[in-house]
């Protein structure tokens, strides 16, 4: 079935360092790729999606491009800040099953 | 407006309780959903709405008792829960209908529901 794979967490850099988050995925067909983000006691966000292959998503200067080769969708960010610490959640949606499959989670930590 | 309101935001309920989540959405989104996210979890479906129609039920236990009033209102009524009911719930809703979320949810802060 399809599935979704983050790298394990905690993620801890310094602020301004760059980040690179790693999602891999396992799929039938096309699905579209998402991160959410979900700050400490909130809810979680909608980052940054991709609905087909080498879309690259972006927002607040997090950076996702949908690697149809390589099954990948890594997120990134140039300079991090420590209002970016946060749980972040790779998605796929499963045409399948009508449901999106995410990843276990990956949490950063920034430190300044 | 551009966003999915929960309430309450914290629920303390004793087991033989009756009680209700509220989530309300002015976007215009004829999906709705409810998840169940546990600590340092992915979230996990529950409900899912379309077009005020119970279209997903991921084999919940009947204490929850999802209702869709109206296209802008969901509610999650509980009652007689268990400790391991304790959880953040969240809701969602995307413009796409069914439960394919092409693109994406738009979720609310969720209500932090302790069960004693």
């Amino acid at each position: 079935g399809n599935s979704v794979t983050q790298m394990e967490g905690p993620v801890t850099l310094s602020e301004e360092a760059f980040l690179t988050i790693n999602c891999t995925y396992t799929a039938t067909g096309y699905p579209s790729l998402f991160w959410y983000v979900q700050y400490p006691g909130e809810g979680l966000q909608l980052l940054l999606k991709a609905t087909k292959a080498d879309d690259k998503g972006s927002n607040k200067g997090f950076e996702a491009t949908y690697r149809k080769e390589t099954t990948s969708f890594h997120l990134e960010k140039g300079s991090v800040q420590v209002s970016d610490s946060a749980v972040y959640f790779c998605a796929l949606s499963d045409r399948s099953n009508y449901q999106l499959i995410w990843g276990a989670g990956t949490k950063l930590i920034i430190k300044p | 407006d551009t966003e999915v309101t929960q309430t309450p935001k914290h629920l303390v309920m004793g087991m033989t309780n009756k009680k209700s989540l509220k989530c309300e959405q002015h976007m215009g989104h004829r999906a709705m959903y409810w998840y169940k996210q546990k600590a340092k979890k992915p979230p996990e479906l529950m409900f899912v709405y379309s077009y005020e129609k119970l279209s997903i039920n991921e084999s919940v236990p009947s204490r929850f008792s999802p209702e869709c009033p109206n296209s802008s209102l969901l509610n999650l009524h509980l009652h007689a829960l268990q400790p391991e009911d304790s959880a953040l719930y969240l809701c969602a809703s995307s413009q796409g209908t069914g439960a394919v979320p092409n693109y994406g949810y738009t979720f609310g802060s969720g209500t932090r529901l302790t069960v004693v």
